[in-house]
């Protein structure tokens, strides 16, 4: 079965560090895909990224950064210059293919605080 | 033009009543999902449908029932409310096929407190 683990429950950072987020996955599908999503204070999931199985190429958008690695299991998010506007819960996401489950299993999400 | 709307976003209501939550989507999707967070934020999926067709129905309550007119619709329809059933509830949809458009649109939530 799959599992997604954050193991980090809280993290708590001041303006301008660089943050890493930890996402360890399990799956025995060999086609799966791997999400990033925040929850900010008003509650809705803003999509940030999500990257193929098959494709272990590191992304960079603006101040966030994700380092994918089959060889761990692991799917970490980098947050460079932090600011108060990322404090949020952060979410790793995972969906298989060839079980035909598609559905999204969640890790237990990460707490950011950035302070000012 | 919102992709994913649910109604209600707030539902205050007794012990034991009935109450439904609706969710459409404009996307042209074919699988739309029931998703619970707890108070601990912990996400977890309670059923999906793929054309209509019920594909997942995680370990939940018989009180909880979905349903699905069409692709483009999921209620929610919740019997004999009780304390444990308070969450936030999110409605999403994504496409079937795993292609370049593939990926999960969620709606802003039902926040649900029964008291």
């Amino acid at each position: 079965a799959q599992k997604v683990t954050q193991a980090q429950t809280e993290i708590s950072v001041v303006e301008k560090e660089d943050v890493t987020l930890d996402c360890v996955y399990e799956t025995r599908d060999t086609t799966y895909y791997l999400f990033w999503y925040k929850q900010p204070p008003s509650g809705e999931l803003v999509f940030l990224i999500r990257r193929n199985s098959f494709d272990e190429q590191n992304e960079i958008s603006g101040r966030y950064s994700w380092n994918f690695q089959k060889s761990t299991s692991s799917f970490n998010f980098t947050i460079t210059a932090s600011q108060v506007v990322d404090s949020a819960v952060y979410f790793c996401a995972l969906s298989e293919r060839d079980t035909g489950r598609r559905a999204l299993t969640f890790g237990s999400g990460t707490r950011l605080q950035v302070q000012p | 033009d919102t992709a994913v709307s649910q109604t209600p976003k707030y539902l205050v209501t007794q012990m034991g009543n009935d109450k439904s939550i609706k969710c459409e989507q404009n996307l042209g999707h074919d699988t739309m999902y029931w998703y619970k967070q707890d108070s601990k934020k912990f996400l977890k999926i309670m059923f999906s449908y793929n054309n209509k067709e019920l594909i997942i129905n995680e370990t939940v309550p018989n009180r909880f029932s979905p349903k699905s007119p069409d692709k483009a619709h999921l209620n929610l329809h919740i019997n004999s409310l009780e304390l444990g059933d308070s969450a936030v509830y999110f409605c999403a949809s994504s496409p079937w096929l795993t292609g370049e458009n593939y990926g999960y649109t969620f709606g802003s939530g039902t926040r649900l407190t029964v008291v």
